[in-house]
């Protein structure tokens, strides 16, 4: 059965430092999306993206982050210089109609 | 108040009991209904997504959606220990828009 995959599982950054988070989504589908959630926490709607561009953003979503789909088949999550607010773990889902469907994650730690 | 929410739990049934899991919502501009299950640091996955009011039944599991509460439940039959894990209701108002999660609630089954 075709799945989301994340890369990498576990990323440990320090603060101010740039990461790069991966995500294939399954192949037919055309609607993205990234959401995170804290420790303990809600899972929370970041952004989301479609025909190359973005389609919707929360408040958390401010111009540190940043989306892309650098080619047909990956779709990354760019956060510029890292907080330690941004501790998480993020997670990319995709869609072909209406169901959402998760990846396992990356779990972000900046110290 | 909030957008959505779920007793946090944990709720502990012997195996073999019938599991009933609740969300309440506020916004009635709501109309798509998910539940997801999520294993300790993975990925929530897709279990039942609802469009109307009423019951929506997938094996062991029943999503039921009273629209005029403003309530969502998920039953599960016959639960087995592999059922443990923390159950989210998720909320959309546009199918594919973002989805709004609830808490979770943890549930426990005992062999």
């Amino acid at each position: 059965e075709p799945e989301v995959t994340q890369t990498p599982s576990h990323q440990v950054t320090q603060m101010g430092q740039e990461v790069i988070l991966r995500c294939v989504p399954i192949s037919n589908h055309l609607y993205f999306y990234w959401y995170r959630q804290i420790l303990g926490q809600k899972v929370e709607f970041l952004v989301s993206f479609y025909n190359n561009e973005i389609s919707e953003k929360s408040e958390i979503f401010d111009d540190q982050f940043s989306v892309e789909r650098p080619d047909g088949s990956n779709f990354t999550l760019k956060i510029r210089s890292t907080k330690l607010e941004d501790s998480a773990m993020y997670f990319c889902a995709s869609r072909q109609q209406y169901e959402q469907y998760f990846g396992p994650g990356t779990r972000l730690t900046v110290t | 108040q909030k957008e959505v929410e779920q007793d946090p739990g944990p709720l502990s049934v012997p195996e073999g009991a019938i599991v009933s899991l609740n969300c309440t919502y506020s916004n009635s501009a709501f109309q798509y209904f998910m539940w997801y299950r999520q294993y300790s640091r993975k990925g929530p996955e897709l279990l039942m997504y609802t469009y109307s009011s009423g019951n929506k039944e997938d094996g062991r599991f029943t999503a039921q959606v009273d629209k005029s509460s403003k309530y969502i439940s998920l039953f599960i039959r016959d639960s087995q220990p592999s059922d443990s894990a923390t159950y989210l209701c998720a909320v959309n108002n546009n199918a594919g828009n973002m989805l709004t999660f609830g808490g979770g609630t943890r549930l426990m089954v005992k062999p």
